[in-house]
C-alpha cells in the first residue's frame, strides 16, 4: 500500500513563526502536492511538485513556500505564520497525470 | 480551466437508505474521474475511480459511472450504513500545462442515522 506520512498531526505555532510541515512518501512517486482544506472551501492546491527541485505554484501559493530536495520528501514552509493560515494541511503524491493522487492524513496547524 | 461541482449537503439518510451524491464537471480534456471519502479527523481516501467514458468505478458497495454525455459521475449506494457517515469529495485529474493538476469539489457531508 502506498503510504504518505505526515510528520505532525496537530502543531501551535505563534504569529510570524516559521514553520516547517514535513512529508514524506515511500512510492517513488513523481508528484506531490500541499493542499490546505477549510470549512466551505474544500481543497485548495498550495503547491505542487513533478519532480526533484522543480515546485510549480497552486491557487494559493501567497505566504508559502516548498522544498523538494529528495524524491520522497516534500516540505511546506509558512515563513512567517499568520493567523489566517490556520488550517488543515493535506500532502498528497501520485505517479503521474490521470492517476489517482494518494493523502496523508492531514496536519492541523493553529496559529495564535 | 476545470471545475467541479457537487451537491450541497449536509446529507442525512437513515440506515438501509439509498444514496446517490450528485457531481458535475467540466473539463477540456479527458480527465479521470475519482470519489474520495474523508472520516472525520483523517485525511482523503480512494473511494472508487473510473478513466474513460463508460467505466464505472465500484467499491465498498457504491458504484459511480463515467457520463461523458451528461458531464457527471454520481455517487451511488443501495443501503448505507451508519459507518458510511463521512465527507465524499468528486475529483478529476487531467493533463494541464504538462502537469498533473486534481480538481476537487467542495465536499458533501453525509450522516447516516440508526
Amino acid at each position: 500500500d502506498v503510504k504518505v506520512t505526515q510528520s505532525s498531526r496537530y502543531l501551535v505555532k505563534r504569529t510570524g513563526e516559521k514553520v516547517f510541515l514535513e512529508c514524506v512518501q515511500d512510492m517513488d512517486h513523481e508528484n506531490m502536492f500541499w493542499y490546505r482544506q477549510d470549512p466551505g472551501l474544500g481543497l485548495r492546491l498550495i503547491y505542487f511538485s513533478y519532480d526533484v527541485k522543480m515546485k510549480e505554484k497552486g491557487d494559493i501559493p501567497e505566504g508559502y513556500s516548498v522544498s523538494r530536495e529528495k524524491k520522497e520528501r516534500f516540505s511546506l514552509i509558512l515563513e512567517s505564520a499568520s493567523t489566517n493560515q490556520t488550517s488543515m494541511y493535506l500532502c498528497a503524491s501520485s505517479p503521474g497525470a490521470g492517476n489517482t493522487i494518494y493523502f496523508g492524513e492531514g496536519s492541523w496547524l493553529t496559529v495564535v | 480551466g476545470n471545475s467541479v461541482t457537487q451537491m450541497e449537503g449536509p446529507v442525512t439518510l437513515s440506515e438501509e437508505a439509498f444514496l446517490t451524491i450528485n457531481c458535475t464537471y467540466t473539463a477540456t480534456g479527458y480527465p479521470s474521474l475519482f470519489w474520495y471519502v474523508q472520516y472525520p479527523g483523517e485525511g482523503l481516501q480512494l473511494l472508487l475511480k473510473a478513466t474513460k467514458a463508460d467505466d464505472k468505478g465500484s467499491n465498498k458497495g457504491f458504484e459511480a459511472t463515467y457520463r461523458k454525455e451528461t458531464t457527471s459521475f454520481h455517487l451511488e449506494k443501495g443501503s448505507v450504513q451508519v459507518s458510511d457517515s463521512a465527507v465524499y469529495f468528486c475529483a478529476l485529474s487531467d493533463l494541464t500545462g504538462g502537469y498533473q493538476k486534481v480538481t476537487f469539489g467542495t465536499g458533501t457531508k453525509l450522516q447516516v442515522i440508526p
